[in-house]
């Protein structure tokens, strides 16, 4: 079975901070994805990459970048944390471009 | 402007009965289309795929129709249980986004006993 793990289940920063989201997983897939879901908005990508230090801006990337340094670990950084980045961060893998997607179990992530 | 909605935020239906749920987009060429469980906390979870060039596709009790005319799919659960209680994504894939998928915002499904 596919696993996606996430670093923290439950995260609480205040404004200003830098934060760190990991993501690992273990199936070899080429591409990885970091979404946010707020009620009523769905999912919506941020960043996504289709190999090792590349990456490409999804719908909504501003206040976040990206780092895959190795294929396993996509990370998700927000520079300066703002109360409108509250959410639930949801990492996804899949082995190729547009197939299923295996996601994580997400991070509800506070700022104050 | 392109859309993937999900017609209702919320369904509730009583145990045993079909649950059918509805996803339509406009302005997309979809490749294919999927569908997600998605429970609280949790992170989303595939069930199905159905192709543009397909009509249906089954799964033990879950049934998924595909009709490019209507620009519309239907999602179906059969004989439902409170256990099948959960939110329900679909999503899609267009061929013109070969590494992107677009999620609409879910239904969520109560089935009471």
């Amino acid at each position: 079975d596919v696993k996606v793990t996430q670093s923290s289940r439950y995260l609480v920063k205040r404004t200003g901070e830098k934060v760190f989201l990991e993501c690992v997983q273990d199936m070899d897939h080429e591409n990885m994805f970091w979404y946010r879901q707020d009620p009523g908005l769905g999912l919506r990508l941020i960043y996504f990459s289709y190999d090792v230090k590349m990456k490409e801006k999804g719908d909504i990337p501003e206040g976040y970048s990206v780092s895959r340094e190795k294929k396993e670990r996509f990370s998700l950084i927000l520079e300066s944390a703002s109360t409108n980045q509250t959410s639930m961060y949801l990492c996804a893998s899949s082995p190729g471009t547009g197939e299923t997607q295996y996601f994580g179990p997400g991070t509800r992530l506070l700022v104050l | 402007s392109q859309k993937i909605e999900q017609n209702s935020e919320a369904l509730n239906i009583q145990e045993g009965k079909t649950a059918t749920l509805t996803c339509n987009y406009t302005n997309y060429s979809p490749a294919y289309l999927q569908w997600y469980r998605q429970d609280p906390g949790r992170g989303p979870v595939f069930l199905l795929l159905i192709r543009e060039n397909e009509k249906e596709k089954r799964k033990e009790r879950l049934k998924v129709t595909f009709d490019t005319t209507l620009k519309q799919s239907l999602f179906h659960i059969t004989a439902s249980q409170p256990a099948d209680s959960a939110t329900y994504l679909c999503a899609l894939r267009a061929f013109s986004s070969a590494s992107k998928i677009i999620f609409g915002s879910g239904t969520r499904l109560s089935i009471r006993p």
